[in-house]
């Protein structure tokens, strides 16, 4: 099983401040998936292929890395950001996902 | 618009069973593989079963092999979770997705627990 570790965990930002949250697999993949999952709401596909934002994601947002090691990047952090950032790998089942980063705003 | 509505969830004891289902609509629903992903309370995202969309070849994580049967009817566009032998560690909010993770429903909550 492919393990998705995220870091940080938790992060604090202020409006306008670059954020970069990351995701590290344990074995090689070909592309890394992140979603958005609001409080009590349920995720959605944010980034798929890396670096292809779902239809209605703010270009702020971006993603990169390769092999085992993959990121997705917020330019400019804006309110309607906080949330949990999830990474997630088709590559080998079962399809797995990292532990999540919670995103607050400072 | 895509829609995907979770029901069937509820308050179960350990070694019975469930069964969630999940009406799709928006979309062409015999074209698309589906998915269950769970969310224990305060967890993380976990890939539960998937189902190609013919229905003839599903796929399960281990954990719950054996217990739990993905199933789905194309001429009612709805997708199935036949979960037994609950444990208390199968507690969960379970969304219906579809095959890619790219639509998720609204979640419906299983607790297991006497």
């Amino acid at each position: 099983e492919i393990v998705l570790t995220q870091s940080p965990t938790t992060i604090a930002a202020s409006p306008g401040e670059k954020v970069t949250i990351t995701c590290r697999a344990s074995s090689s993949v070909s592309y890394m998936y992140w979603y958005q999952q609001k409080s009590g709401a349920s995720p959605k596909l944010w980034i798929y292929d890396t670096s292809k934002l779902a239809s209605g994601v703010p270009n702020r947002f971006s993603g990169s890395g390769s092999g085992t090691s993959y990121s997705l990047t917020i330019n400019t952090m804006e309110t309607e950001d906080a949330a949990t950032y999830y990474c997630q790998q088709w590559s080998s089942t079962p399809w797995t996902f990292g532990g999540g980063t919670k995103l607050e705003l400072k | 618009e895509v829609q995907l509505v979770e029901s069937g969830g509820g308050l179960v004891q350990p070694g019975r069973s469930l069964k969630l289902s999940c009406a799709a609509s928006g979309f062409t629903f015999s074209n698309y593989y589906m998915a269950w992903v769970r969310q224990a309370p305060t967890k993380g995202l976990e890939w539960v079963a998937s189902i190609t969309n013919s229905g003839g070849s599903t796929y399960y994580r281990d954990s719950v092999k054996g217990r739990f049967t993905i199933s789905r009817d194309n001429a009612k566009s709805t997708l199935y979770l036949q979960m037994d032998s609950l444990r208390s560690e199968d507690t969960a909010t379970y969304y219906c997705t579809t095959g890619s993770f790219d639509y998720w429903g609204q979640g419906v909550m299983v607790t297991v627990s006497s």
